[in-house]
């Protein structure tokens, strides 16, 4: 079956600009995540959704940083006035809707580079 | 916060040798996971370890939980190409699911 799909592969902004990046989990996956990896900070925890819950915003490093999941699928990150800071890969990943699933599918990220 | 430390952070070897990464962290944690990251891939979940002491082994993988849970390696013998990649030690046992990622550790094999 497909996996979880994310778009853009690759973004190129500038400084201040907004851009969104979409996330697409696997059908079925009620739990949807968001992780970034950069050089320096390598991979963190950013946001995460489950069922019709109240999202963890936990890990969000600043309120530039919001994301959405629409009908229970789709997801939306959206970075508001971009810094270079924010160049970073996005991950997303889905997983079962069990308490404590054990394994997250990750997507193949999106590659941010804020110029 | 719960931290892994993972080294080396870099391995490179030529194809046949065997490599031993390490996930040490002064925590104890009910469990445990290995990830692999291929470049312009996510990471990829490769096995959960659960009891002290546990030993799995996945083709040419094995990997160990230590007795305490607070550490554990991942050996690869007779190391291939296909094995390089990121090899990253995952706390899967935060709030709500969210994974506590080590710094990782590169392994490149050269064939």
């Amino acid at each position: 079956g497909a996996g979880v799909s994310q778009s853009p592969s690759n973004k190129v902004t500038e400084k201040g600009k907004d851009v969104e990046l979409r996330c697409d989990p696997i059908s079925g996956h009620t739990a949807l995540y968001w992780y970034r990896q950069s050089l320096g900070q390598g991979l963190e925890f950013l946001i995460y959704f489950q069922g019709n819950s109240a999202p963890d915003k936990s890990g969000l490093p600043s309120d530039r940083f919001s994301a959405e999941r629409t009908g229970g699928s789709v997801s939306t990150l959206t970075i508001q006035r971009t810094q270079q800071e924010d160049s970073a890969v996005y991950l997303c990943a889905s997983s079962t809707p069990t308490p404590r699933a054990d394994t997250q599918y990750f997507g193949p990220g999106t590659r941010l580079t804020v110029l | 916060t719960q931290l892994l430390e993972q080294s080396p952070q870099f391995l490179s070897i030529q194809e046949g040798e065997n490599l031993t990464v390490y996930c040490n962290s002064s925590s104890v944690f009910s469990s445990l996971q290995w990830y692999r990251q291929e470049p312009g891939e996510g990471p990829v979940l490769l096995v959960t370890v659960v009891t002290g002491g546990e030993v799995k082994k996945l083709k040419r993988l094995t990997f160990q939980f230590g007795d305490a849970r607070k550490d554990s390696s991942l050996h690869i013998t007779a190391a291939q190409p296909g094995d390089t990649g990121l090899y990253l030690c995952v706390n899967n046992r935060g709030a709500g699911n969210k994974l506590t990622f080590g710094g990782g550790t590169r392994v490149l094999v050269k064939p």
